[in-house]
């Protein structure tokens, strides 16, 4: 079956563009995730949503990170004034549930992101 | 602080033979620990989930084992395939009672298998 989809796989944009990453999750599961990953490092929280809404944005790094879910299905991250440091690989999950801790997340092909 | 700490940080081994890789981690209240399979260019993929209660689960080739007093855990592959060839990302997740516990990922080992 579909599993969770990102896009663009690859985005290149320039110091101070805004920009915006799409997660489609897979379908029925209501816990999304947004992660990102560094360059040898492990993915680190961004922000949680459970159905429509941010459970736990404390990830983001600071107020040029937006991300929305308004339908409970589809989510978008959005960078304002991009960084060269925000250039990484984000990565999006789903899982059915997300009230359960032992859920099993599903991961995206993740989105590189390059900051010139 | 919570960390989690994993070794070796890379790993070159022959086709067939074992490895174990280890993973150290300071997050309290601990939840449940995960191994991820990470292929280049892909997201990570579950591999097992253990709760502070199991101290073994095996997928296939796969055997993790946990040790929540020491906070200390280790996977085992056994019989590596060309196709083990991939980072191992061990996951810790913080206890928050019935909602979603915060995760914390190790930076993975990179395992290289060779023929």
């Amino acid at each position: 079956g579909a599993g969770v989809s990102q896009t663009p796989s690859n985005k290149v944009t320039e110091k101070g563009k805004y920009v915006e990453l799409r997660c489609d999750p897979i379908s029925g599961h209501t816990a999304l995730y947004w992660y990102r990953q560094s360059l040898g490092q492990g993915p680190e929280f961004l922000i949680y949503f459970q159905g429509t809404g941010a459970a736990d944005d404390s990830g983001l790094p600071n107020d040029r990170f937006f991300a929305v879910r308004p339908e409970g299905s589809v989510s978008t991250l959005k960078i304002q004034r991009t960084e060269r440091g925000d250039s990484a690989v984000y990565l999006c999950a789903s899982s059915l549930n997300g009230g359960e801790s032992t859920d099993t997340q599903y991961f995206g092909p993740g989105t590189r992101l390059t900051v010139l | 602080k919570n960390q989690v700490e994993q070794s070796p940080q890379s790993l070159i081994i022959l086709e067939g033979k074992n490895c174990t890789l280890q993973c150290n981690y300071t997050v309290s209240p601990f939840s449940n620990l995960r191994w991820y399979k990470q292929d280049t260019g892909r997201g990570p993929v579950s591999l097992t989930i253990m709760t502070f209660s199991e101290n073994t689960k095996s997928n296939g080739r796969y055997t993790a084992t946990l040790d929540a007093d020491t906070k200390q855990s280790s996977l085992h592959i056994t019989a590596s395939q060309l196709s083990d060839s991939a980072s191992y990302i061990c996951v810790v997740s913080y206890d928050r009672g019935s909602t979603l516990g915060r995760l914390y990922f190790g930076r993975g080992t990179q395992l290289t298998v060779w023929p």
